[in-house]
C-alpha cells in the first residue's frame, strides 16, 4: 500500500542537542512538506520542497533544517536553536501541478526532557 | 486578520445530532476546498474534497462552498461517537500550497 511513513512515533530530546525525525513516501509525489502542531493550534508549515535538491522555508523555519536528496525522503532535523521544540511534527506529500490535497503521515511527538 | 478562520471549539454535541462545522476565507482566488479528519495523536486524513462552489455528499457528510459568501462548512448527520475528532478545513488556489484552519474539535457523546 502507498503511503507516507513517519519514525519514530516518539522522540525524546535532551536539552542542547539536534534530533532527526524521518519522512519517507511511496506515493510517487513530488511535493512534500513538514508541520508542527501544538496542542490547540492548527498546522504550520515548517519547511517545504516541491522536487529533489530544492526546499523553501515555511512560517516557522528558524530552528529546523532539511534535505531532500532523494524524492522518497524528506527528513527534518530539529536543532538545539530551536527554543521549544516539544509539539507533534506531521509530514505530508502531494502532487504538483494538480490538487488533489495532501497525504499525511501518523506523526512524530518530539518531547524535550 | 488569517486568511483562513475557524471556530476551535471544542463542540460538543448528543449522538445522532447534526453537527454543523464552518469556515470563513478572505482569499477570493481560493478554488479548492477540503476537509481534514484527524483523530488524536495521528496524521489527518482527507474526508472531503470540492472543486469551486456547490454541495457535495458522501455517505453522512456534506460539504458546502459559497464562494460568493467566502465561507465553507461541513455537515454530519447522524453523528456517531467514531466522528469524534479535530476537524480541518483547508482550501488553496489553483496547485498552490493549502492554507488550514486552525481546526474544530469535536466530541460526540453518546
Amino acid at each position: 500500500d502507498g503511503g507516507i511513513t513517519q519514525s519514530p512515533k516518539y522522540l525524546f530530546r535532551k536539552e542542547g542537542q539536534n534530533v532527526t525525525l524521518s519522512c519517507e513516501q511511496n506515493l510517487n509525489h513530488d511535493a512534500m512538506y513538514w508541520y508542527r502542531q501544538d496542542p490547540g493550534q492548527g498546522l504550520r508549515l515548517i519547511y517545504y520542497s516541491q522536487i529533489v535538491n530544492d526546499f523553501q522555508k515555511g512560517d516557522i523555519a528558524e530552528g529546523y533544517s532539511v534535505s531532500r536528496e532523494k524524492k522518497e525522503s524528506f527528513p527534518l532535523t530539529v536543532t538545539s536553536a530551536q527554543k521549544n521544540p516539544t509539539a507533534f511534527y506531521l509530514c505530508a506529500s502531494s502532487q504538483t501541478g494538480v490538487n488533489y490535497g495532501y497525504t499525511f503521515g501518523s506523526g512524530t511527538r518530539l518531547t524535550v526532557v | 486578520q488569517k486568511e483562513v478562520e475557524q471556530d476551535p471549539g471544542p463542540l460538543s454535541v448528543p449522538e445522532g445530532a447534526i453537527v454543523s462545522l464552518n469556515c470563513t476565507y478572505s482569499n477570493s482566488a481560493f478554488q479548492y476546498f477540503m476537509w481534514y479528519r484527524q483523530y488524536s495523536r495521528k496524521g489527518p486524513e482527507l474526508l472531503m474534497y470540492t472543486y469551486s462552489s456547490g454541495n457535495k455528499e458522501d455517505g453522512r457528510f456534506t460539504a458546502q462552498v459559497d464562494k460568493s459568501s467566502k465561507y465553507i462548512s461541513l455537515f454530519i448527520r447522524d453523528s456517531q461517537p467514531s466522528d469524534s475528532a479535530t476537524y480541518l478545513c483547508a482550501m488553496s488556489q489553483g496547485a498552490q500550497k493549502l492554507v488550514f484552519g486552525q481546526g474544530t474539535r469535536l466530541t460526540i457523546n453518546p
